[in-house]
């Protein structure tokens, strides 16, 4: 089996850019898929394929990629995006998460 | 509006079974593969079993093989998860979840509520 390796947690100021890596061989052959999940609540779906985003999820979540390392990015972070972020890759007949990032916006 | 409502968690001992219920509603069931997906307390995302739309194909992670068993009911628009011989660390909220593309098990789109399973004795 394979593994995803996010950073455990990170902090960024209201109004800067956020990047949360996600790494794992699989990524050099595979899209990742970025869920965001707040205290108490389900799991969102925010990026997939890589870069695109779902419908209603506002524009400053992207997603892109290089090599093995999926990057999940939130430009002029506000304090709702204050949540644990969730990489996701499929790999036949696996699918897997990483660990998590708890993602503070102060 | 997609709904998907589970049910069937609570208290059970090691050992013990129960069987989790995922009521779908406001798309067309039979048409979307799912997923049971759990989170242990204070813990991250942990994927568990995928079954197709019409349960030709199904797998499962590791660690519930051979004690879990997936199944669906397309005519009741309802998802299942048997457990059993359970663990102390089977305790998690279990979710099901949509995969957003048809045949392609992931991303998940749709994610219900959650039920708590707490396994102790």
């Amino acid at each position: 089996s394979y593994e995803l390796t996010q950073p455990p947690s990170m902090s960024v100021s209201p109004g800067q850019t956020a990047s949360i890596t996600c790494s794992g061989d699989i990524l050099e052959y595979k899209h990742a898929s970025w869920y965001q999940q707040k205290p108490g609540r389900s799991p969102v779906l925010v990026i997939y394929q890589g870069t695109k985003r779902p419908s209603g999820i506002p524009e400053r979540f992207s997603g892109s990629n290089s090599g093995n390392t999926a990057t999940l990015t939130i430009s002029g972070a506000q304090a709702m995006d204050e949540a644990d972020y969730y990489c996701q890759a499929w790999d036949n007949p696996t699918v897997v998460f990483g660990g998590g990032t708890k993602l503070t916006v102060l | 509006e997609v709904q998907l409502v589970e049910s069937g968690g609570g208290l059970v001992q090691p050992r013990g079974s129960l069987r989790l219920s995922c009521a779908a509603s406001g798309f067309t069931f039979s048409s979307y593969g799912m997923n049971w997906v759990r989170q242990a307390p204070g813990k991250g995302l942990e994927w568990i079993s995928y079954i197709s739309s019409w349960s030709s194909t199904i797998y499962y992670a590791d660690s519930v093989k051979g004690r879990f068993t997936i199944s669906r009911d397309n005519a009741k628009n309802s998802l299942y998860l048997q457990v059993n011989s359970l663990r102390d660390d089977d305790t998690a909220v279990y979710y099901c979840a949509r995969e957003l593309i048809s045949g392609g098990v992931v991303p998940f789109d749709y994610w219900g509520q959650g039920t708590l399973v707490t396994v102790s004795s």
